[in-house]
């Protein structure tokens, strides 16, 4: 059965420092998502992506993260300089956009130090 | 705004025993409900939605308007069922989930 795959599964960055994660959705997939999930709090959605553009965004979404789909399969988050509080769990999703089932990957453990 | 609300972050019964995962939402218009579980070490999957009323692993769920709420329910709980459990939320015209902050159900034998 195909998957959402996610890399890296655990990434240590410095504070300002740049990371990206990248995400790998379900082929036929049509909308792309970034979720976080600091320890101990809910899941939490950062933004969505449908047709090469953000068509949902949250107030944690700001100019600090972009997203893009570089390539017919990635899908990727950039935090451009990281902050402590960046520290979470990065989960990616992606749905046909018919059944809204959203398919979720194993996620990404982001530590800032 | 939408909000789901998962009042308990714990829920230990014994094998056989039935179970109630609490969920209440609120939102003004008409939303969609889902349930989704993380088995440990595991990615978040979809265990069942409102509107397809179906029974998943013998666990159901009801959507109550009036109350709204969309408690998960099994009348008898296994050791398998161990995990954590995430009431969300779509509302209607978008594809955007909102998680309540999930309930770990321990299930012992």
């Amino acid at each position: 059965e195909p998957e959402v795959t996610q890399t890296p599964s655990h990434q240590v960055t410095q504070m300002g420092q740049e990371v990206i994660l990248r995400c790998v959705p379900i082929s036929n997939h049509l909308y792309f998502y970034w979720y976080r999930q600091i320890l101990g709090q809910k899941v939490e959605f950062l933004v969505s992506f449908y047709n090469n553009e953000i068509s949902e965004k949250s107030e944690i979404f700001d100019d600090q993260f972009s997203v893009e789909r570089p390539d017919g399969s990635n899908f990727t988050l950039k935090i451009r300089s990281t902050k402590l509080e960046d520290s979470a769990m990065y989960f990616c999703a992606s749905d046909t956009g018919r059944s809204y089932e959203q398919y979720f990957g194993p996620g990404t453990r982001l530590t800032v130090t | 705004a939408q909000r789901v609300t998962q009042p308990e972050k714990l829920l230990s019964v014994f094998k056989g025993a039935p179970v109630e995962l609490k969920c209440n939402y609120s939102y003004s218009g008409s939303p969609e409900l889902f349930w989704y579980v993380q088995y440990s070490r595991q990615r978040l999957q979809l265990l069942l939605r409102h509107i397809s009323r179906e029974s998943i692993k013998g666990f159901t769920a009801d959507l109550n308007k009036g109350e709204t709420s969309f408690h998960l329910k099994k009348p008898f709980a296994q050791e398998e069922d161990s995990a954590m459990y995430y009431c969300a939320l779509r509302r209607s015209g978008y594809s955007t989930l909102t998680f309540g902050k999930g309930t770990m159900l321990l299930v012992s034998p």
